[in-house]
């Protein structure tokens, strides 16, 4: 079955960068993009941008520009979220959610990683 | 702010039906998509393409959208039907993706 395992969570200190990952199985990896979303603390889902496997290509929300760089191995099947400059308000659960090309949903989502920022 | 509209909490009994709306927006043909988040848990689709349900949602669950307002209905509303929902589209103008502000639904 479909299945997006993210990897563990994180604590980091402000200034500090953190890579979170989202290992794929159950399917063909390079045939779905990737899209990742964060949620802060008791608040709602905001996209942040999406990669294509298949060809490495990346969109990101404008808010996201300049300080989130997502990456992806096919060898592994593995995509990867790398968060700069990490300030205390980029606290928030970081999810992996798989989107099928043809649609405009996401139609499974990793389990989300904690990566809370405190000095 | 988010330009998907949703009220932020609607209670109802178990039993009854709950309505939850997302609105202010065009939606025209590009579809609207549902998702259940429950404490600690991941967002999971329940309704896709204004009305379809994946495998496994009960057909309690349904969507419909009138005007610039979808809403999310939920008949005979049970316990376990308590979580956050978000409404979800893709905005063809600037490629981007983007959720309501979400709806807790309290099951009194």
């Amino acid at each position: 079955q479909v299945q997006l395992v993210q990897s563990g969570a994180e604590v980091k200190k402000p200034g500090a960068s953190v890579k979170v990952s989202c290992k794929s199985s159950g399917y063909t990896f390079a045939a779905y993009d990737i899209h990742w979303v964060r949620q802060a603390p008791g608040q709602g889902l905001e996209w942040m941008g999406m990669i294509n496997p298949y060809n490495g290509v990346t969109k990101y929300a404008q808010t996201f520009k300049g300080w989130v760089t997502m990456t992806r191995d096919t060898s592994t099947q593995t995509a990867y979220l790398d968060l700069i400059s990490l300030k205390s308000d980029d606290t928030a659960v970081y999810y992996c959610a798989r989107y099928p090309g043809t649609s405009t949903y996401f139609d499974h989502w990793g389990q989300g990683t904690l990566v809370t920022v405190s000095s | 702010s988010s330009v998907l509209t949703q009220s932020p909490a609607v209670s109802v009994a178990p039993g009854k039906t709950a309505n939850i709306t997302c609105g202010d927006y065009d939606f025209g043909r590009r579809g609207v998509h549902w998702y259940q988040q429950k404490p600690g848990q991941a967002p999971r689709l329940v309704i896709f393409y204004d009305s379809d349900r994946p495998s496994g949602i009960p057909e309690r669950f349904s969507s419909s959208i009138s005007g610039d307002t979808a809403t999310l209905t939920i008949s005979r509303v049970e316990v376990g039907d308590e979580a956050d929902y978000y409404c979800q589209i893709w905005n063809s103008s600037s490629d981007h993706w983007v959720f309501g502000g979400g709806t807790k639904l309290t099951v009194l």
